[in-house]
């Protein structure tokens, strides 16, 4: 049962543009909603992060939209960047009684070119 | 700085064969788990263990058992492996009360079995 749904699997996008990744959960007990970046040969990072009390947050060229009654959230990432080809992970936790688990979605695999 | 380190980066084995993944964290976590990598299908929670061994099953836990002796490390074991096991593994570490259930990763053990 896949219970964080992220799309698209794949990305190219050119450089200065708009990456945008879309992320559907079904737990509506979930209240963390992380996005990881990983680059290849690492492990992944936490990149940015939000609670489902704000609908968005803005952290440099990433920001997170959140909907909580569409169980919807998205990254964008702003002015892109060759520097953030990478995969990205959505994920989703809960603050109490989840045990610090991730759920975490499929993957996209982001390219940004010159 | 926080480190998640692996045995292993690459790590070819046969069918049948007993394999050990290890892992180490520096951070003093009480909490770290296993998980396997594979595309398309995301970050998959295998075994995650609270506290010195202790352990609980995650997703996908069959084919797999888990060893943790000492806080600061987390087995993996494949008590025989199979192909459908041709992965690419993750560590993780955490600790209760981090902010967003933050999780640190190592570098991952690519595995093949053969």
């Amino acid at each position: 049962q896949q219970q964080v749904k992220q799309s698209p699997q794949s990305l190219i996008v050119q450089k200065g543009g708009i990456s945008i990744i879309n992320c559907a959960y079904e737990n509506t007990a979930f209240d963390y909603f992380p996005w990881y970046q990983q680059f290849p040969g690492k492990g992944p990072a936490l990149l940015i992060a939000i609670r489902p009390d704000v609908s968005e947050k803005k952290e440099g060229r990433f920001t997170i939209s959140f909907n909580k009654s569409a169980k919807q959230f998205s990254l964008h990432i702003m002015d892109s960047q060759p520097g953030d080809s990478a995969t990205y992970f959505c994920a989703a936790s809960m603050q109490r009684g989840g045990g610090n688990k991730l759920t975490f979605g499929t993957g996209t695999q982001l390219k940004v070119e010159l | 700085d926080v480190k998640v380190t692996q045995s292993s980066r690459y790590l070819v084995k046969r069918t049948g064969e007993k394999v050990f993944l290890e892992c180490v964290q520096d951070m003093d976590h009480e909490n770290m788990f296993w998980y396997r990598q594979d595309p398309g299908l995301g970050l998959r929670l295998i075994y995650f263990s609270y506290d010195v061994k202790m352990k609980e099953k995650g997703d996908i836990p069959e084919g797999y058992s888990v060893s943790r002796e000492k806080k600061e490390r987390f087995s993996l074991i494949l008590e025989s492996a199979s192909t459908n096991q041709t992965s690419m593994y993750l560590c993780a570490s955490s600790s209760p009360g981090r902010a967003y259930n933050e999780q640190f990763f190592g570098p991952g053990t690519r595995l093949t079995v053969l």
